[in-house]
C-alpha cells in the first residue's frame, strides 16, 4: 500500500485566499484524521470521521476552517479564508478499528505558510 | 484533556537510558507512543492497553500505572537512530487519539 497520501505538500499563499488540503486514507480503514502541528500548540486534533462521518470537530478553530469526506478514499480540510495564525503542518492519518486500540498511520504533512 | 510528558527535552550520550513519562488527568483505555523525526510524520512505535497488555520493541518497552493514569517510555541503550521527538496520545475508548507536547531526545554520540 502507498500509505496515506497528502496533497500539496508544500502551499504558499496570501492572507485571505482559499486553501484546500487533500488526504487519501489507507484503502480499509475506516477512520480519518485532521491534526495540525505548531511550534506553539504542538499536535492538535482539529477532526475526526469514522465510515466517512464526522464525528468529532471540537478541535476545529473556527468557522474558517470546514472538512469533508465525501467517500472512504478522499477528505478534504478548507480554510477560507486564511490567515497567517494558520501558518502550520496539517496531517492526515488514518486507522481500522472503532475503539481506542486502532494505530494511527500519518501521511507526510501539507506544509501551509499564509502570508 | 491533553497529557502532561516529562521531561521537555533529554540530551544522552549514545548507550545511556532514558525514561519519558506521560500523565494524564481522565482515567486512560489505552496510551499509544509515537515518534517523530525532525520533518517527517510521526510513527507509531506501541500501544498499551487497559488490562495490562504491553507491547514493545527490542529495546523500547512502557509501562502504564492504570491507577495512577500514567505511562512511561524506556530507552536502553540508546542508538543515534533513537532521535526525535516522542509523543505520548491518551485515548479514552473510541477513536479519538489527543497527544501530549512531545519530549525531545538528542543522542550524541
Amino acid at each position: 500500500d502507498a500509505g496515506v497520501i497528502q496533497s500539496p505538500r508544500h502551499e504558499v499563499t496570501e492572507m485571505g485566499q482559499e486553501v484546500t488540503l487533500r488526504c487519501k486514507p489507507i484503502s480499509g480503514h475506516n477512520s480519518l484524521f485532521w491534526y495540525r502541528q505548531t511550534m506553539m500548540r504542538g499536535l492538535e486534533l482539529l477532526i475526526y470521521f469514522n465510515n466517512n462521518v464526522p464525528i468529532d470537530d471540537s478541535g476545529m478553530p473556527e468557522d474558517r476552517f470546514s472538512a469533508k469526506m465525501p467517500n472512504a478514499s478522499f477528505s478534504t480540510l478548507k480554510i477560507q479564508p486564511s490567515e497567517p495564525r494558520d501558518s502550520a503542518v496539517y496531517f492526515c492519518a488514518s486507522s481500522l478499528g472503532h475503539s481506542g486500540a486502532n494505530v494511527l498511520t500519518f501521511g507526510a504533512g501539507s506544509r501551509l505558510t499564509v502570508l | 484533556q491533553q497529557p502532561v510528558q516529562s521531561p521537555q527535552a533529554v540530551i544522552l550520550r549514545e548507550g545511556e537510558d532514558a525514561v519519558i513519562n506521560c500523565s494524564s488527568s481522565k482515567a486512560l483505555y489505552s496510551v499509544h507512543w509515537y515518534r517523530q523525526k525532525h520533518g517527517e510524520a510521526p510513527v507509531f512505535l506501541m500501544i498499551l492497553l487497559k488490562g495490562g497488555e504491553q507491547k514493545g520493541h527490542e529495546k523500547i518497552s512502557a509501562s502504564f500505572n492504570e491507577k495512577k493514569q500514567q505511562s512511561s517510555l524506556y530507552l536502553t541503550a540508546s542508538q543515534l537512530s533513537y532521535s526525535g521527538t516522542y509523543f505520548c496520545g491518551s485515548n479514552f475508548g473510541n477513536e479519538k487519539l489527543t497527544f501530549g507536547t512531545g519530549t525531545r531526545l538528542t543522542i550524541i554520540p
